[in-house]
């Protein structure tokens, strides 16, 4: 079945403690991103990457790290979480760039504290 | 720059009647024109795409939508709702050249039996 893994769904953690949330995809889809969802504001982007070893920069990227070693793996890095990056996150893989469908997976929703 | 506004937060309906959820865009060219689903708990599920031709497009679940280029506006349609279609509904506009999709707010959808 062609999907998006993330792990974890749930995280509370205290702030300052590092933390990475893991996305997996199983399409062998190039193009692969970060979005965070905040009550009143939609999805926006934190990070995409269009290759492995190629990433950039979305709409809302302070606080966060990526890396894409692997096609399949683009994990969200959060190096010192801060109570404003509590919010419901969700990694998105697509076959090319903004104009083709992307195919989400079911979030993960962290609590800093 | 590109934008997305769901003027509508929350619509609320009965069971039975027609719903049409309300999206504009801001886009200079030619805009590809997403509708995503995210039920309770859930990661975003895509309903139906614009890309070109006809400007009715059909989705999953019987909703459909239609392209009006001169109103700048894609708006989702269902005939009758069903209990199972209350969740939240994003409006999306992407395009070949651009890294990612811009989303709107979305609205969220209650269905009274």
């Amino acid at each position: 079945e062609a999907q998006v893994t993330q792990n974890p769904r749930y995280l509370i953690t205290v702030t300052g403690k590092k933390l990475t949330v893991t996305c997996s995809q199983n399409m062998n889809h190039e193009y692969m991103s970060w979005y965070r969802q905040d009550p009143g504001l939609g999805l926006r982007q934190i990070y995409y990457s269009m290759n492995v070893e190629v990433t950039d920069k979305g709409d809302v990227p302070e606080g966060y790290k990526v890396s894409r070693k692997e096609k399949r793996n683009f994990p969200l890095i959060l190096e010192s979480p801060s109570p404003n990056q509590t919010s419901l996150y969700f990694c998105a893989s697509s076959l090319g760039r903004g104009g083709t469908e992307a195919f989400f997976g079911q979030g993960t929703r962290l609590t800093v504290v | 720059a590109q934008s997305v506004t769901q003027p509508d937060i929350h619509i609320t309906v009965s069971e039975g009647a027609s719903l049409e959820l309300r999206c504009n865009y801001s886009y200079g060219a030619t805009p590809y024109l997403f509708w995503y689903v995210q039920s309770p708990g859930q990661g975003l599920q895509l309903l139906l795409k614009y890309f070109s031709g006809d400007t009715l497009v059909q989705g999953i679940k019987g909703f459909e939508a239609e392209f009006k280029r001169s109103q700048s506006s894609f708006n989702l349609r269902k005939p009758s709702v069903h209990w199972s279609d209350a969740a939240e509904y994003f409006c999306a506009v992407g395009a070949v050249d651009t890294d990612k999709l811009i989303f709107g707010t979305g609205t969220r959808l209650q269905v009274f039996p």
